[in-house]
């Protein structure tokens, strides 16, 4: 089991539609999370982390950790196409050296 | 210019052939990582250096090693490469401390191998 796992997808929503995206980690020493976006293409590219419990709101993106069920989600309210990309979600792993563990990907596509 | 840069950006070779992908950069980080993106795999790390005399191996290093030739250079060789080993590698650095989550990574080099 990897220690960070996320369904790959694709999802597909319409535009204008919240974008729903999970992901599930399997160490409890995680302290961080943090969310990539990587175009097609593209390297990755950091769009919001979040350490504490509850949500944490950075314009149009929601970013939610509980960390007694292990959880992480990042929500993208008023979909666009330009949304269109995959989601990468990472923990980082302070009881391993800081390390940042990466699953494996979710591939959203916004439609019009 | 790109603050992390990766050469070369393809590559295609042989089995058997040694192989090295090098990585510099300019931020001033002193963390660097080495990841590999296969379709459906996300990122996996294959080693990583906090200095410039630190080197980790990370989830997947069997087949590879790597070089921290300073504090902006990190290099990552193949010995002898392998069909399995095609797959498109990132570098990327980070600072040290509560920020060293967030990776800034280079433009990706995309290796085949026959």
């Amino acid at each position: 089991q990897k220690e960070v796992e996320q369904n790959s997808g694709p999802l597909s929503v319409p535009e204008g539609a919240i974008a729903s995206l999970n992901c599930t980690y399997s160490d409890r020493g995680s302290q961080s999370f943090f969310w990539y976006r990587q175009y097609s293409g593209k390297s990755p590219e950091l769009i919001m982390f979040i350490y504490s419990n509850g949500d944490k709101e950075d314009g149009r993106f929601t970013a939610q950790l509980n960390k007694a069920s292990q959880y992480v989600s990042l929500l993208i309210r008023d979909s666009q196409p330009s949304d269109s990309a995959t989601y990468l979600c990472a923990g980082h792993l302070y009881n391993q050296g800081g390390k940042l563990i990466f699953g494996q990907g979710t591939e959203l596509s916004v439609k019009p | 210019d790109a603050d992390v840069t990766q050469t070369p950006r393809n590559r295609i070779t042989k089995t058997g052939k040694r192989i090295m992908l090098e990585c510099s950069q300019t931020k001033g980080h002193d963390r660097m990582y080495w990841y590999r993106q296969d379709p459906g795999l996300g990122l996996r790390l294959i080693y990583y250096s906090f200095d410039v005399k630190d080197i980790n191996k990370g989830e997947i290093s069997d087949g590879y090693s790597v070089s921290r030739q300073a504090q902006a250079k990190f290099s990552l060789s193949l010995e002898s490469a392998i069909p399995n080993q095609t797959a498109l590698y990132f570098c990327a650095t980070s600072d040290a401390g509560f920020s060293s989550g967030e990776l800034f990574f280079g433009e990706g080099s995309r290796l085949t191998v026959l």
